[in-house]
């Protein structure tokens, strides 16, 4: 059973420019998470996506966005990049979703690099 | 007040040491609880979920859930250099919770 695959794997992006990430779940899970990853900050929770719909928001700023499609694949954009938003972006899949406790899998994660 | 708090450590054990990790969490409503471990540069993967009272055992790792005191633990058993990594605790709520993690090092 493949797992939570993300693309790109890495990727540098100069200061004011945009970027989009992807992340296919694992076959049958509904619900996509997206973390951002930094050295001081931990895993901070961005936005889960259940049957594409937004279930959840973290405090993120409005250049932070998402949507899911119908195949539960999902994309996050990134408008307007700033230095800070170097990081590692980790999305991950569960079955129903976060609230139902279900596990979460976590892919290998997109490197940001802002310049 | 963070919903879940870990000691960040270093954490230094000697090789075939039992290691001990910590975490606290904040809402008494919380009813799924999670391991992860983390190597540098990579992403987290689930060790163990748990979910009542008491003790769950998986190989050398076991976890231990107090709900009374809001504790989450998991005790590594025999540590081996391979075990060194970043472990993170995860408590549900409306969504998961995230600890910063316990940097856990084993000397040989």
């Amino acid at each position: 059973k493949a797992g939570v695959t993300q693309t790109p794997r890495y990727l540098i992006k100069t200061r004011g420019q945009q970027v989009t990430l992807s992340c296919s779940p694992i076959s049958g899970h509904r619900s996509v998470s997206w973390y951002q990853q930094t050295p001081g900050q931990g895993l901070q929770f961005l936005f889960e996506y259940f049957s594409e719909t937004q279930r959840n928001k973290g405090n993120f700023p409005g250049r932070f966005s998402g949507r899911q499609f119908s195949n539960s694949r999902s994309e996050m954009n990134v408008s307007t990049l700033e230095l800070g938003d170097s990081a590692l972006y980790l999305c991950a899949s569960s079955l129903s979703g976060q609230t139902s406790g279900n596990t979460i899998y976590f892919g290998e994660g997109s490197w940001l690099t802002v310049v | 007040q963070k919903e879940v708090e870990q000691n960040s450590g270093p954490l230094s054990v000697p090789e075939g040491a039992i290691a001990s990790l910590n975490c606290t969490y904040s809402d008494r409503g919380s009813q799924s609880f999670f391991w992860y471990r983390q190597y540098s540069g990579k992403s987290p993967e689930l060790i163990m979920s748990i979910y009542s009272n008491g003790d769950k055992e998986d190989g050398r790792f076991t976890a231990q859930l107090n709900k009374a005191s809001q504790y989450v633990s998991l005790l590594i058993r025999d540590s081996q250099p391979s075990d060194s990594a970043t472990y993170l605790c995860a408590v549900t709520g409306n969504q998961f919770y995230f600890g910063t993690g316990t940097s856990l090092t084993v000397i040989p």
